[in-house]
């Protein structure tokens, strides 16, 4: 299995201000994957992260509002871009993680807490 | 749009009971995991099951995926406090890249 860490653990930020979330793995992956969970809620894909290329978004996430990215194959961050209340969440980082094996696997880190006022 | 719908939303049981969750989809996935999520926490990995009708036990934890890979289900038996937390599946889908999209969750308090 995959270990992984999240920086912060949680931040309480003012609106209009930016906050850059660090992923970093124990282990040399390929794809990494940001997820958002809002209070109360399951997990939302922002982005898939690949190592030297840029990172792809799912629907209703864009990149000027969270830039990735990927410099090596064990780190990745996402910065929350002029936040607003609406942006307070749990985000969290995965790794995938089959090693060749017929199936999939995914480890999460720890998550991000953030509190936007 | 791939959507995982998970049932009951939430569930409150007295130790020692059994509890069955489901997590259902129009969709096929290539495989399909469940996570146990607690407060302050990341999801953790319980199992990942790949071939259709595929049934998987882990300890109490009974798992299998339907026969056209488009569901699955989770039974505990003899539920314990332990067992308290988010349940969520989540189900990979795609070519050569996979992605994975969450189910709805279930949340389960066991009482003592």
């Amino acid at each position: 299995s995959a270990v992984i860490s999240q920086k912060p653990s949680r931040d309480i930020c003012q609106r209009g201000t930016s906050l850059t979330i660090q992923c970093q793995v124990d282990s040399q992956v390929t794809m990494m994957f940001w997820y958002r969970q809002q209070p109360g809620q399951s997990l939302t894909l922002i982005a898939t992260a690949n190592q030297g290329s840029e990172a792809t978004y799912e629907s209703g996430f864009v990149i000027d509002k969270f830039p990735i990215s990927r410099p090596n194959l064990t780190f990745s961050t996402l910065t929350v871009s002029n936040m607003s209340p609406e942006d307070s969440s749990i985000y969290l980082c995965s790794v995938d993680w089959d090693r060749g094996l017929p199936q999939e696997t995914q480890y999460f880190g720890p998550g991000t807490r953030l509190l936007v006022l | 749009t791939q959507l995982l719908e998970q049932s009951p939303q939430f569930l409150s049981i007295q130790e020692g009971e059994n509890l069955t969750v489901y997590c259902n989809s129009s969709s096929v996935f290539s495989s399909l995991q469940w996570y146990r999520q607690e407060p302050g926490e990341g999801p953790v990995l319980l199992v990942t099951v790949v071939t259709g009708g595929e049934v998987k036990k882990l300890k109490r934890l009974t798992f299998q995926f339907g026969d056209a890979r488009k569901d699955s289900s989770l039974h505990i038996t003899a539920a314990q406090p332990g067992d308290t937390g988010l349940y969520l599946c989540a189900g990979a889908w795609g070519t050569g890249t996979y992605k994975y999209i969450f189910g709805t969750g279930t949340r389960l308090k066991v009482l003592a």
